[in-house]
């Protein structure tokens, strides 16, 4: 059980610009969970998928950004045309999805916007 | 909806005195609590949960937490502090559904310790 792992850990771009993260949960985790938090706050959930279906968006999700989880396995979380708001740390969690279940949390991708 | 409130956004102690961090929570009906820690550049470790059975909950590193639907918290302590323990904490809520969905999390208390 390696744990929850996240890549890139760090990303700079510029306005403007595509950025793609990436999660791998812990194996045979079917809940995945995305939160974003910004400096001297709390995470704060986005979206999260049971398996390959995502089931709930928050309004802080969007247009601009969109989350996959194909197979069901990994998950992508990407924002297009970034502004310089999105800067945060993007933090990823899974679950087994059983009865009173844990999310256990990966490192996070911290993302700066210039 | 679902909120917690942690009083204290910085909190410093000695090392080996008491830790308290305080929690508050609003909802309906009595949620599930947890409370995670933070270290820097790093993701959020479980300390401990609280899932309606046992109202007094004892988690990792020597931190408990008590259940106190009367008073609607959930405050976080440890007996004696220790420098490994400086960190940012986190308390956060979510529904009582009998499986977990998202957590609501507090703006985190900053925990100092200092020799």
């Amino acid at each position: 059980d390696t744990g929850v792992s996240q890549n890139p850990r760090h990303k700079i771009t510029k306005r403007g610009q595509n950025v793609t993260f990436r999660c791998d949960p812990i194996s045979e985790h079917n809940r995945l969970y995305w939160y974003r938090q910004t400096l001297g706050q709390g995470p704060e959930f986005l979206t999260y998928f049971q398996n390959e279906a995502q089931l709930e968006k928050s309004r802080l999700l969007s247009d601009r950004f969109s989350a996959e989880r194909p197979k069901g396995s990994f998950s992508t979380l990407e924002i297009q045309r970034t502004e310089q708001g999105d800067s945060a740390m993007y933090l990823c969690a899974s679950s087994s999805g059983q009865y009173q279940e844990t999310q256990y949390f990966g490192p996070g991708t911290r993302l700066l916007v210039l | 909806a679902q909120s917690v409130t942690q009083l204290g956004s910085h909190v410093s102690v000695s090392e080996g005195a008491l830790v308290l961090l305080r929690c508050n929570y609003s909802s309906s009906v009595p949620p599930y609590l947890f409370w995670y820690v933070q270290y820097p550049n790093q993701g959020l470790q479980l300390l401990l949960k609280y899932t309606s059975a046992a109202t007094l909950v004892k988690g990792i590193n020597g931190f408990e937490a008590e259940f106190k639907k009367s008073e609607t918290s959930f405050h976080l302590t440890k007996p004696s502090a220790h420098m490994s323990d400086a960190a940012e904490y986190f308390c956060a809520v979510s529904p009582n559904t009998g499986t977990a969905s998202k957590l609501t999390f507090g703006t985190g208390t900053r925990l100092q310790v200092t020799l």
